[in-house]
């Protein structure tokens, strides 16, 4: 079945200890990306990766760090998490085109709360 | 001015109904377009692409007027299942045209 995964689906951690959110996708896509969503202020990209080793900031790239080793997998990690990451955050993942990203596959989404 | 703006709603309307969200954007150079929906706490998922000459998919049409900048989404014949947020995404103005813009959503709640 193809999919997007994350883990974990709910994490509750205190404020300055680094965690991180994995994300892992089955359907070969080149692009991958992370966002968060709060409420009313919609879904915002916070790192995406056009291919393995490639990667670019969004709106909102502060306090996360990304990597892209490899093509399935895109980590999202926060070194020092605060309370105002406390969001949830999809992970997402497309065929990459002439004219941009492809329609995207979204993960179930990680709530994370830091206190 | 925000790159994607849509109305918030919420829109509520009969089972039958025929209702229409619009979307603007503010990067002339967008090319990609999309409606996604998303239930309460879920993800979301793609609803349908917004092409150039637009297109329909069963009760759903989805219109572009590049001139305008804007998007539209028409549901016809509305059910009950159709309650839901529906986003509107246009792919961003970074250089490489990579990033993504979503807009905050309209929800739409279908009563009996």
């Amino acid at each position: 079945e193809a999919q997007v995964t994350q883990n974990p689906r709910y994490l509750i951690t205190v404020t300055g200890k680094k965690l991180t959110v994995t994300c892992s996708q089955n359907m070969n896509h080149e692009y991958m990306s992370w966002y968060r969503q709060d409420p009313g202020l919609g879904l915002r990209q916070i790192y995406y990766s056009m291919n393995v080793e490639v990667t670019d900031k969004g709106d909102v790239p502060e306090g996360y760090k990304v990597s892209r080793k490899e093509k399935r997998n895109f980590p999202l990690i926060l070194e020092s998490p605060s309370p105002n990451q406390t969001s949830l955050y999809f992970c997402a993942s497309s065929f990459s085109r002439l004219a941009g990203v492809g329609e995207q596959y979204f993960g179930p989404g990680t709530r994370l709360t830091v206190t | 001015r925000k790159e994607v703006e849509q109305d918030p709603g919420p829109f509520n309307v009969p089972e039958g109904a025929t209702v229409a969200f619009n979307c603007t954007y503010s990067n002339s150079a967008s090319q990609s377009f999309f409606w996604y929906r998303q239930d309460c706490r879920k993800e979301p998922k793609l609803l349908m692409s917004v092409y150039s000459s637009g297109n329909e998919d069963g009760r759903f049409t989805a219109q572009l007027n590049r001139a305008s900048q804007y998007i539209s989404l028409l549901i016809r014949d509305s059910k009950l299942s159709d309650s839901a947020t529906y986003l509107c995404v246009v792919n961003g103005n970074s250089n490489s045209g990579y990033a993504l813009n979503f807009g905050k959503g309209t929800s739409l709640l279908v009563t009996p």
